[in-house]
C-alpha cells in the first residue's frame, strides 16, 4: 500500500516551459515533505522541502506547493532546462519519526526536458 | 568533498555467498542508513543508525546485518545472499538537526548487487 504516490511515471516538457510534478499521500500524520532529484548512476540529491505549516516554498526555479486538505503536493520547475532531466522522488515523514529519518518514498517521475 | 562513499559499485554474488557493502561518510553525520531501490518499489529503508553503537531496523531488514562502531562507517552485511537481494543499494547520512528539519539525506552513488 503506497503511502506516497507519484502517479505519472514520466513527463516530457520543452526547454523554457514549466514542469509540474505531482505527488499524493495518504497518511495524514505526514508533516514534512521533500523532493529529491536523481541522475542515472548517482544517488538521489535533496532538492527542496516543505513543512505542513506552509503551503508554498520557493528556491530559485523550484517551487513546491502543498495542499493538505487534498493530501497533494506539486513541484514546479520554471523555466525548465535540459539539465533538469532526471528522476524526481517525492518523500514524506512525520514528526514522530524524530531522529529516525524514516522517509516514505514515492516511485519517482522521470522528467525529460527537450531542447 | 568525498561526502558519502560506497564500495563496491558493482558486485556479482552466487546464492549463499556473503559479502559486505561498505559505507563511509566524512561529514561527521550522526545518522546513517541503508536503502535498497527496486523497480516498481521505490526506495525502501533496510537499517539505520542514529549514532555510533546504535542501530535499528527499517522496513526490509531481513537478510541484512549492520553495525556502527564509528561515526564514519556503516557497513551492510549480507550473510547468505539470495536472488531476491538483487538490487541497487544506497547508503545515506544526515546531520543531527534541530526543530522540524528532518529528512535531508546525503546519498552515496549506490552499489549494484546481482545475486545469481
Amino acid at each position: 500500500d503506497q503511502q506516497v504516490k507519484q502517479n505519472s511515471p514520466s513527463l516530457s516538457v520543452q526547454e523554457g516551459r514549466i514542469s509540474i510534478l505531482n505527488c499524493d499521500y495518504t497518511n495524514s500524520m505526514f508533516d514534512y515533505f521533500l523532493w529529491y532529484k536523481k541522475y542515472p548512476a548517482e544517488g538521489p540529491t535533496f532538492l527542496i522541502s516543505i513543512s505542513s505549516i506552509k503551503d508554498k516554498n520557493e528556491d530559485g526555479r523550484f517551487t513546491v506547493f502543498l495542499n493538505k486538505s487534498a493530501k497533494h503536493l506539486s513541484l514546479h520547475i520554471v523555466p525548465s532546462q535540459p539539465g533538469d532531466s532526471a528522476v524526481y522522488f517525492c518523500a514524506a515523514t512525520d514528526y514522530n519519526a524524530g531522529n529516525n529519518r524514516k522517509l516514505i518514498w514515492g516511485l519517482g517521475t522521470s522528467l525529460a526536458v527537450n531542447p | 568533498n568525498a561526502g558519502v562513499t560506497q564500495t563496491p559499485k558493482f558486485q556479482v554474488l552466487k546464492t549463499g555467498q556473503s559479502m559486505t557493502l561498505q559505507c563511509a561518510q566524512d561529514m561527521n553525520h550522526e545518522y546513517m542508513s541503508w536503502y535498497r531501490q527496486d523497480p516498481g518499489m521505490g526506495l525502501r529503508l533496510i537499517h539505520y543508525s542514529v549514532g555510533a553503537g546504535i542501530t535499528d531496523q527499517g522496513e526490509v531488514p531481513n537478510g541484512y546485518n549492520v553495525s556502527r562502531s564509528t561515526t564514519e562507517d556503516f557497513p551492510l552485511r549480507l550473510l547468505s545472499a539470495a536472488p531476491s537481494q538483487t538490487s541497487v543499494y544506497f547508503c545515506a547520512s544526515s546531520p543531527r538537526t534541530t526543530g522540524r528539519r528532518t529528512g535531508e539525506l546525503f546519498f552515496g552513488e549506490g552499489s549494484r548487487l546481482t545475486v545469481l
